[in-house]
């Protein structure tokens, strides 16, 4: 079974420049997540969608952060403008629920490098 | 507001030791407790998980202790070895999984 695909895997751009991130999920899962994670530190939810609906995104920079599921299944995570802050590893990562627990599976992230 | 608090940020243990690695939560609500490893260049991958329903899981070298009424869990990894050596995080969650928040991390480092 194929994992979570990410791409691209390394982003260097000038600050203020805009950026996009892609992911496709684990073949039938339905509920997709998005996070940050900054050098040292654990990952922190941005985004949460389950099939194509955005049910948490609370945590999600609205004003310069942007993310879409069009049909459920890929999922695009845009930053315009990107700010020098931004640098950081941003993690996919995808589940589907059995019984009470949500496994959740990451891929091996995109790590962005705002210049 | 850090929900989990994991410690210690670095361990070096001998290749056969036991490690542990510590973490503590606030929310109640949570239900659902697993364990993290992570390569470098690679993302978090699920180690062992809990429910606050039992207070101990293993599998293999690995072991989950929970104690709901300390709000505090850890992870034993029995006979360490090299090939252990990565960064490890804790984390919590409620709605079974959904909504993880994650400890900072703990970087082990097994000599051989």
């Amino acid at each position: 079974e194929a994992g979570v695909v990410q791409s691209p895997r390394y982003k260097i751009i000038e600050k203020k420049q805009p950026v996009a991130f892609w992911c496709n999920p684990i073949s039938g899962h339905n509920t997709l997540y998005w996070y940050l994670q900054n050098l040292g530190q654990g990952p922190e939810l941005l985004i949460r969608y389950e099939n194509e609906e955005a049910v948490d995104d609370s945590q999600l920079p609205k004003d310069r952060f942007s993310a879409e599921r069009l049909k459920g299944v890929d999922s695009t995570l845009k930053i315009q403008p990107a700010e020098l802050g931004d640098s950081a590893v941003y993690l996919c990562a995808s589940s589907k629920r059995q019984g009470a627990t949500d496994t959740q599976y990451f891929g091996p992230g995109t790590r962005l490098t705002v210049l | 507001q850090q929900q989990v608090k994991q410690s210690p940020q670095s361990l070096i243990v001998q290749k056969g030791g036991i490690s542990i690695i510590n973490c503590a939560y606030e929310n109640t609500a949570f239900d659902y407790f697993p364990w993290y490893q992570q390569f470098p260049g690679k993302g978090p991958a699920l180690l062992i998980a809990i429910r606050p329903d039992v207070s101990e899981k293993k599998e293999g070298r690995f072991t989950i202790s929970f104690n709901k009424s300390a709000k505090q869990f850890s992870l034993h990894i029995m006979d360490s070895q090299p090939g252990d050596s990565a960064t490890y995080f804790c984390a919590a969650s409620t709605l079974g999984g959904s909504r993880l928040t994650f400890g900072e991390g703990t970087q082990l480092t097994v000599n051989p």
